[in-house]
């Protein structure tokens, strides 16, 4: 069975920080990694996805994740973090033999001036 | 293009009701993904419908039902509402053989009292 895990349902930076979200999965197959982003009162937005090949990947609003294999990873990061980016973010993770996302618990991102 | 549009925006039932959920899918998606959210936790996957079939459910009961239309237009049904049936319920679009790759809508919240 697949699953999610992420650390922290709170993270809190201030204006300008890095931002580091973390994001543990379990799969017997391999999986596609996704984070998305949800803004109060409103569904959800794809930030990033992992299928295959470069385990680098980059996403919009300068987000970037790194699949690690070794480590069941998909940490979300952003340099630098802005005002804009406080929000709620959930991690996924499918596979091609399923149509279905299991998502992680949520971390709420606080970014401060 | 036309993004994943749903109706109604809010919803308050009492327990023992039946409700109906409507979900438009962005334009050429032929895949329908119905979530709900709890407040405070991640989406749980409900069921999919692909070609006007379901294609895969999750962890939910019968009462929980949908439909798929040609024009890929969606709807969830839940009968015999219950009170932990209160949560925002997602519906998310995709094209098959897209790596899963969903479009979520901004969802219906429900309330049961």
């Amino acid at each position: 069975a697949q699953s999610v895990t992420q650390l922290g349902s709170h993270v809190s930076v201030s204006e300008g920080a890095l931002v580091l979200l973390r994001c543990n999965y379990s799969s017997s197959v391999p999986p596609y990694l996704f984070w998305y982003v949800q803004y109060p009162n409103q569904g959800l937005q794809l930030l990033l996805k992992y299928t295959t090949g470069a385990t680098l990947v980059k996403g919009i609003n300068g987000f970037e994740a790194e699949f690690k294999k070794s480590e069941t990873s998909f940490h979300l990061t952003k340099p630098s973090a802005h005002m804009s980016d406080a929000a709620e973010y959930f991690c996924a993770v499918s596979d091609r033999n399923t149509d279905k996302l299991i998502f992680g618990t949520g971390t709420r991102l606080q970014v401060f001036p | 293009e036309t993004g994943v549009t749903q109706s109604p925006t809010h919803l308050i039932k009492t327990r023992g009701q039946q409700v109906t959920l409507r979900c438009s899918s962005q334009s050429g998606h032929n895949t329908v993904s119905w979530y709900q959210q709890a407040l405070g936790q991640g989406p749980q996957f409900i069921f999919q419908y692909y070609r006007e079939e379901e294609n895969g459910r999750g962890n939910f009961p019968p009462r929980f039902s949908g439909l798929q239309f040609p024009n890929y237009s969606s709807e969830l049904n839940v009968n015999a509402l219950e009170l932990d049936d209160s949560a925002l319920y997602l519906c998310a679009s995709s094209l098959e053989d897209r790596n899963n790759e969903q479009f979520f809508g901004p969802g219906t919240r429900l309330t049961v009292l």
